[in-house]
Parts: structure tokens; C-alpha cells; sequence
């Protein structure tokens, strides 16, 4: 079946600091990746997604690589910033079918 | 970027009231969704639509009901709303692109049923 395993949060780092949010991801066929946001009172956006193997989603300096042979797609960015702080999701699709959503990591971002 | 539109943002409720929780989007999208969205974050699937007349549930059971009348209104409708109803419901929907169907989200309903 399908399924998304996230790293649990919740996640604190300082201003300017290296993030990366682990998820991997178990699939029958050849699933697509997303990573959606939900910032505070609000619904969820999609940040950025990966539709093949070795394909690189990016968007608002964050990006996932779809890594096939370690079923991952870990979300990484360079320098936080406060504006950053909300809840992270990470899903996969498969064909034309529901996405599966992970738990979602609340990432705190301090100045 | 999106247009979806969730009304009421926030509703508190008696027990026993019947509520009905909008949804509407502008993008002509044929596939639109309901979620419970509950206070760990985790979203869970109640209710989607493949377009109108379609209704169809979702992986968590829910006792709420859905029509698709017309292609952008999906409401939600709780007939009797009760305390284990207290959530927030998020809308989306989704294009056909060639191979993936990206969801777009509404800023949700926060409910609370006392």
C-alpha cells in the first residue's frame, strides 16, 4: 500500500540555520511527491513537488530531490527565516489517485 | 494562484444544530475534497468528488454527508452536530494535469461544537 513516514517535530531552529525534514515513502508504482505548507489559521499550499526519479522540486529557496532508491524526499533549505514557521506536510500520489499526507512537522524558526 | 473559498472561517455551535460548511472554487476544477484536519495536525480524507453528481468517501469515516450540484460548490453537511465533531475541515481541488492531480486548499472551518 501507500504510505509517507515524516520526521516528527516539533522542529525549533535559530534565524539563518540549515533545515532539512526527513520523508520517506513506501508506493506501489511510480508515485508523485509534494511538499505542502500550512502557515498559522491557514490552509495548505503546495510548496513544491517532484512528478519522477532523480527530479528536484523547488520553491521559495526549499527543495526535495525524489530519490527512488531510498524512497526519499527530504526537504531542505539553506537559511531559515522567522516567516518560515508553520507546519510542513509531505505527500505522495499515485496515478489518479487521493493524495497520501504524512503527519507534518511544525517547524518554530527563532530570530 | 488558487481561488478557493471556505464560509464560515469559524463556527461555535450547540449540540444537535444542523450545519452545512461551504466550499467553492473558480478554477472550473472537476475533483474537489474534504478533510478533517484534527489538533495533532494529521489530515484525513472524508469526502471527495470526481465532478457533479459525484460524491464519494473518504478514508476516515465521518457521519457529515456532501453534494456536488454544481461543478465549483461542494458544501459539507453535519445534520446534527455534536461535540466529537470539533475540528477544522479543509476544502481543495485538484486539476487533471498529465500526470499528477495538485490539490489546492481553502483556508478551512474551524469548528467547534459545545
Amino acid at each position: 500500500g501507500n504510505s509517507v513516514t515524516q520526521m516528527e517535530g516539533p522542529v525549533t531552529l535559530s534565524e539563518e540555520a540549515f533545515l532539512t525534514i526527513n520523508c520517506t515513502y513506501t508506493a506501489t508504482g511510480y508515485p508523485s511527491l509534494f511538499w505542502y505548507v500550512q502557515y498559522p489559521g491557514e490552509g495548505l499550499q503546495l510548496l513544491l513537488k517532484a512528478t519522477k526519479a532523480d527530479d528536484k522540486g523547488s520553491n521559495k529557496g526549499f527543495e526535495a530531490t525524489y530519490r527512488k532508491e531510498t524512497t526519499s524526499f527530504h526537504l531542505e533549505k539553506g537559511s531559515v527565516q522567522v516567516s518560515d514557521s508553520a507546519v510542513y506536510f509531505c505527500a505522495l500520489q499515485t496515478g489518479a489517485n487521493n493524495l497520501f499526507f504524512g503527519t507534518g512537522t511544525r517547524l518554530t524558526v527563532i530570530p | 494562484e488558487a481561488d478557493i473559498y471556505q464560509t464560515p472561517r469559524y463556527l461555535v455551535i450547540g449540540t444537535g444544530k444542523k450545519i452545512t460548511l461551504e466550499c467553492s472554487q473558480t478554477m472550473g476544477h472537476d475533483k474537489m475534497y474534504w478533510y478533517q484536519q484534527d489538533p495533532g495536525m494529521e489530515l484525513h480524507l472524508i469526502h471527495y468528488s470526481y465532478g457533479v453528481n459525484s460524491t464519494e468517501k473518504g478514508d476516515l469515516s465521518s457521519e457529515s454527508t456532501v453534494s456536488r450540484i454544481r461543478t465549483e460548490h461542494f458544501p459539507l453537511t453535519l445534520e446534527s452536530a455534536r461535540p466529537s465533531h470539533t475540528s477544522q475541515y479543509l476544502c481543495a481541488s485538484s486539476d487533471r494535469a498529465p500526470r499528477t492531480d495538485t490539490q489546492y486548499f481553502g483556508p478551512g472551518t474551524r469548528l467547534t461544537v459545545l
